[in-house]
């Protein structure tokens, strides 16, 4: 089955501290992108990426970092810079720049900072 | 610039009844238009989509048109069940630099019995 993994689905970290959120996908789409959802809001662009090696920034970049050195795979860092990273982090991917295709969703990750 | 406004929520219907999401959009060009769904503690599924003007995308029973006109993506569904509970979120894609989407802030629905 093709789709996108996110890990873990919760995650518990203390202030201070970097924490790293795996997004893997085996659609073979080339553009990834890593969403933050607060509750009752809606999604707010962190990073994406749009081919291999490259990725730009979103809205809310600040205190996140990511890398894609493979085309399945879109980590996203949040570091100690991060004020307040307690949220649903969502991954998604798109098959292509065509505007009629669809962004695909990973199950999201539920970080909260103790 | 791109946006996309959603009607405030939350909803709550009774089992049956008939479901209207407000959706406009604001774009520089000509956009896809798409309404996703998030069932709690999920990601987000697409629902329908339409890709250009007078299109309907449909689902599931849900439907929405793309009216150009009135800049409008409104979902209907003609009688909702206690599965349909959910947040419904509209957005917009468009042909620029990035390629990104743009998603409007979600609608909580409550289906009761």
């Amino acid at each position: 089955d093709g789709g996108i993994t996110q890990s873990p689905k919760y995650l518990f970290r203390k202030e201070g501290q970097n924490v790293t959120l795996s997004c893997e996908q085996n659609l073979n789409h080339d553009a990834m992108y890593w969403y933050r959802q607060d509750p009752g809001q809606g999604l707010r662009l962190i990073y994406y990426s749009q081919i291999v090696n490259d990725f730009q920034k979103g809205d809310i970049a600040e205190g996140y970092s990511v890398s894609r050195e493979k085309k399945e795979s879109f980590p996203l860092t949040v570091t100690s810079a991060q004020k307040n990273p307690t949220a649903f982090y969502l991954c998604a991917s798109r098959a292509s720049e065509l505007v009629s295709n669809e962004q695909f969703f990973g199950p999201g990750t539920r970080l909260t900072v103790l | 610039g791109n946006s996309v406004t959603q009607m405030e929520g939350p909803v709550t219907l009774s089992e049956e009844a008939f479901l209207t999401i407000n959706c406009t959009y604001t774009a520089t060009g000509y956009p896809s238009l798409f309404w996703y769904v998030q069932y709690p503690g999920e990601g987000l599924q697409l629902l329908l989509k339409a890709t250009k003007a007078d299109d309907k995308g449909s689902n599931k029973g849900f439907e929405a048109t793309y009216r150009k006109e009135t800049t409008s993506f409104h979902l209907e569904k003609g009688s909702v069940q206690v599965s349909d509970s959910a947040v419904y979120f509209c957005a917009l894609s468009e042909t620029r630099i990035g390629n990104q989407f743009y998603f409007g802030t979600g609608t909580s629905l409550t289906v009761i019995p």
